[in-house]
């Protein structure tokens, strides 16, 4: 079975720094999918960014980029120029047959 | 366009109760997941209903039962409620099916408390 393991329940960056949250999952599969969704304190998932395991390109979307070490099976979401928006639990997702998440990272942003 | 909508929003059962979720996906979606998060076990995915049909179902027991109707709205029911099924329950909507990859569009959640 499929397992995402997110090994930092929590962290803190200062706004404007860079921060990178961690990612690991257990897979036999070769064709898969991986997301990063964020859950802000109002509790509406939204999706962050998304990655193919078929593309060894890393996905960026804005601040938001990824380190996909499809060997290592890993994927890090890194967070650039932090903003006190940004401030939510963080969840890495694997997606094969179903969607499997990861405990979560809470994020926390000081101004 | 719309986003995925659930009601209700907050729920207060008693144990050996039953209980019905709602979940209407984005227009056009045709997929609806269900999915259970809790401070100790996180997020558990519970079932996946696509065209009227139960694709995907994880580790739940069979006290937790869901279907889709024709307009791909959603519901899932719990019968038999015990404390533990005290969670927010999420809801989340694609165009395709889990495991192609798509995008999921999450509502903003049921909390059922049981007491």
């Amino acid at each position: 079975a499929q397992t995402v393991t997110q090994s930092q329940p929590e962290m803190s960056v200062q706004e404007a720094e860079t921060v990178t949250l961690s990612c690991t999952y257990d897979t036999s599969e070769s064709n898969y999918y991986l997301f990063w969704y964020k859950q802000p304190p109002s509790r509406q998932m939204i999706l962050v960014i998304r990655q193919e395991a078929y593309k060894q390109q890393n996905a960026t979307e804005n601040r938001f980029s990824v380190n996909f070490q499809k060997a290592a099976k890993s994927f890090s979401l890194k967070i650039s120029d932090s903003q006190l928006g940004d401030t939510a639990m963080y969840f890495c997702a694997f997606n094969n047959n179903d969607m499997r998440f990861g405990a979560g990272t809470r994020l926390t942003v000081k101004p | 366009k719309a986003g995925v909508t659930q009601t209700p929003r907050y729920l207060i059962k008693t144990r050996g109760q039953q209980v019905t979720l709602s979940c209407s996906p984005i227009s056009g979606h045709r997929s609806v997941s269900w999915y259970q998060q809790t401070p100790g076990q996180g997020l558990q995915f519970l079932f996946e209903y696509f065209s009227e049909t139960q694709r995907n179902k994880g580790n739940f027991p069979g006290r937790f039962s869901g279907r889709q109707f024709s307009n791909s709205r959603s519901e899932m029911n719990v019968s038999t409620l015990e404390l533990g099924d005290s969670a927010l329950y999420l809801c989340a909507s694609s165009w395709g099916r889990t495991g192609t990859g798509e995008t999921q569009y999450f509502g903003p959640g049921t909390r059922l408390l049981v007491l």
